[in-house]
C-alpha cells in the first residue's frame, strides 16, 4: 500500500537557521507530491507541490522541496527559518490520473526558537 | 469569493447524540472530501465525493454517513456520536479536470463528544 513516512513529530530550529523537514513515500509508480502547512486553528493550505518537470519545487514562503527518485523522498528546505514559520506540515502524496484524492503523512510541528 | 465554509466551528455531544456537519464550496468543484485529524495521526480521509450524487469510502468510513446534496454541499453525519469520534474534522474540495492536484480546505469543526 502507498504511505508516506515524516521523519519527526516535532522539529525544532533557531531563527535564521536551515529548515529541513523529511518526507519519504513508498511506491513502485511516480507519485506527485505535496507539501501542505498548517497554522493554529487553521485548515491546511498548499505550500507546494512536485507533479512533472522540475525536480525542484519552489512554494510560498521561501520553501522549497526536492524530489528525488532514487531515495523515494521529497524534503521540505528554507534557508532561514523566520517566526511565522511556525506551523504544522504535512506530506502527501497522490497516485490518481483524475482522481485527487491523497494520502497525507502523520505531519511535523516545526518549532521556531528564538 | 468565500472558499470552503464549515458549520459548526465546535460542537460538543454527548455520547449516543446525533449531528450533522455541513460543507459548501464556491468554486464550482466535482471533488469534495471529509478528513478527520488527530494529534499524531495526520489527516485520515472519510468520505469523498468524486461528483455530484456520488460518495465513496475512505480510510475511516465507520460511524459515519454523508449526503453529497448538490454540487455545493457535502454533509457529514454522526448517528451515534461516540468518544472515539472527538476530533478535528476538516472539509476540502478539488477539481480534477485542472490536473492541478490541490485541495481547498475548510477552517475545520472542532468536535468533543463526552
Amino acid at each position: 500500500a502507498q504511505s508516506v513516512t515524516q521523519l519527526g513529530s516535532h522539529v525544532s530550529v533557531s531563527e535564521g537557521a536551515l529548515v529541513l523537514l523529511r518526507c519519504n513515500y513508498s511506491s513502485s509508480v511516480p507519485p506527485y507530491l505535496f507539501w501542505y502547512v498548517q497554522y493554529p486553528n487553521q485548515g491546511l493550505q498548499l505550500l507546494l507541490k512536485y507533479t512533472t518537470g522540475a525536480t525542484l519545487v519552489k512554494g510560498i514562503n521561501g520553501f522549497e522541496a526536492e524530489f528525488k527518485k532514487s531515495e523515494t523522498s521529497f524534503h521540505l528546505t528554507k534557508p532561514s527559518a523566520h517566526m511565522s514559520d511556525a506551523a504544522e506540515y504535512f506530506c502527501a502524496v497522490s497516485y490518481a490520473d483524475r482522481d485527487d484524492k491523497i494520502i497525507f503523512g502523520k505531519g511535523t510541528r516545526l518549532h521556531i526558537l528564538p | 469569493n468565500a472558499g470552503v465554509t464549515q458549520t459548526p466551528k465546535f460542537q460538543v455531544l454527548k455520547t449516543g447524540q446525533s449531528m450533522t456537519l455541513q460543507c459548501a464550496q464556491d468554486m464550482n468543484h466535482n471533488s469534495m472530501y471529509w478528513y478527520r485529524q488527530d494529534p499524531g495521526m495526520g489527516l485520515r480521509l472519510i468520505y469523498y465525493s468524486a461528483s455530484e450524487g456520488t460518495t465513496d469510502k475512505g480510510e475511516v468510513p465507520n460511524g459515519y454517513n454523508v449526503s453529497r446534496l448538490n454540487k455545493r454541499e457535502f454533509s457529514l453525519r454522526l448517528e451515534s456520536a461516540a468518544p472515539s469520534q472527538t476530533s478535528v474534522y476538516f472539509c476540502a474540495s478539488s477539481e480534477p479536470t485542472l490536473g492541478t492536484f490541490k485541495q481547498y480546505f475548510g477552517p475545520g469543526t472542532r468536535l468533543l463528544v463526552l
